[in-house]
Formats: C-alpha cells, sequence, structure tokens
C-alpha cells in the first residue's frame, strides 16, 4: 500500500479556498486516489476519487499531476461546517477487496 | 448510497466482560468492515466481515478477543469479549457495493471499559 503524507493541521476563513496536497511517492500504476471527510462523531464520509488528471463533483475537485506522486483536494469557499478531519487514501482498492487503509489526515479548521 | 445503522451508540463496561456491536446496513452490500478509532487519531482497519465465512483480520486482531458474524448481505456484529480499559475506543462499521465503489460508515459506537 502506498504511504501517504499530508499536513496535520490547516487553518482557513470562510469564504477562502482550500488545497490540501498528499504526496504519495511510491504510487503504483493500478492506485487510486480517495479523498474521505470525517466530522466530530461521525464516521468518515466519501469526497471524491480519481486515477489521474482533474476531478470535480458538486463538492470539491481533486487535482492529479502526471506523475501521480501527489495529489490536491480543492474546496471552493469553505465555510464553517466545512471543519472537519480530511484523509487521503491511495490504494488498489479492486485488488484489496474495498478495504481502506486510513492515514493520519488533515484536520481543517474554518474560522468567521 | 447505503445507510448504516450501528447499536449501541455507547456503553460503558466493566473489564472483564464482553459487548457486542450491531450493524445494520438498509440494503444489501458485498463489502463489510470493522474499524477502530482512538479519539482523535485515525481509523484502524480490525476486519473484512465476510458472508457466509470466516472474518478476514488485520495483524494484530484476532478471532478470539473480536469475533465477528456476518449471516447475511445486511447485518453484522463485532463482540469487543475479555474487555480492558485498553479496548475503550470508537468501534465504526463500514460497508459497500463493490471494490472500487465509496465506502458508508456508521456513526461508531463509543466504548468505556472501567
Amino acid at each position: 500500500l502506498a504511504k501517504t503524507t499530508q499536513p496535520i493541521s490547516m487553518d482557513s476563513y470562510e469564504g477562502q479556498e482550500v488545497n490540501i496536497t498528499c504526496s504519495h511517492n511510491n504510487i503504483a500504476t493500478n492506485d487510486y486516489i480517495t479523498w474521505y471527510q470525517q466530522f466530530p462523531s461521525q464516521g468518515p464520509r466519501f469526497i471524491i476519487q480519481g486515477y489521474k488528471t482533474k476531478v470535480t463533483n458538486e463538492v470539491a475537485s481533486l487535482f492529479i499531476p502526471a506523475d501521480r506522486k501527489s495529489s490536491t483536494l480543492s474546496l471552493p469557499r469553505v465555510s464553517l461546517s466545512d471543519t472537519a478531519v480530511y484523509y487521503c487514501l491511495v490504494g488498489d482498492f479492486y485488488n484489496q477487496g474495498g478495504k481502506l487503509i486510513f492515514g493520519q489526515g488533515t484536520e481543517l479548521s474554518v474560522k468567521p | 448510497s447505503a445507510v448504516i445503522s450501528q447499536k449501541p451508540s455507547r456503553d460503558i463496561c466493566q473489564r472483564g466482560t464482553s459487548l457486542t456491536i450491531q450493524c445494520q446496513v438498509d440494503s444489501q452490500v458485498t463489502m463489510m468492515f470493522w474499524y477502530r478509532q482512538q479519539p482523535g487519531q485515525s481509523l484502524t482497519l480490525i476486519a473484512t466481515a465476510n458472508q457466509g465465512s470466516e472474518a478476514t483480520y488485520e495483524s494484530g486482531f484476532v478471532i478470539d478477543k473480536f469475533p465477528i458474524s456476518r449471516p447475511n448481505l445486511t447485518f453484522s456484529t463485532l463482540t469487543v469479549s475479555n474487555m480492558s480499559p485498553e479496548d475503550s475506543s470508537i468501534y465504526l462499521c463500514s460497508a459497500g457495493q463493490g471494490p472500487n465503489s465509496p465506502l458508508h460508515f456508521g456513526n461508531g459506537t463509543r466504548l468505556t471499559v472501567t
């Protein structure tokens, strides 16, 4: 499984765009990149998944450079309710039976 | 997306006793997993709950301590046996429709062992 490195914490203000970068230097050819969000006292929630280039949904965008050794989760115009822990996960989810191995996560604090 | 209900949501137990946590999914799912999360920490995978067969445990977790059942495609239980204070944690159930589908999580069971 590819090891991931992401900042332990980040601060932002309401209305700003937040970019959280995850490093995964030993990503393998069959690995996908997925991000989860966890609010206090809740289980994690899927945000977005990608393999290469850019993926966008109603919640976030995921940017993956050509070498795939890193990825950036972009949250547009954050609000106080985006305060949460964000996890970057990398793996060949299909061949590992769908299980997710969580790393440390980034604790995002959005201030008014 | 699947909705996952866990019972109990929290419990305080005496050391040496056992607690069974139930996980109910509102639709049939192919994958179910059990995780543990210490407050302020990340999630640690305990095991994959296999329907109709023995669970697959991750390194550091054994069946005698964490027996798991999965009798059908919507339900699973995790038992924490012979509890000690070190077992105090949040236990989370997760489920998914397929290996490349998102996993959905319950809100966890907060266990305190005294």
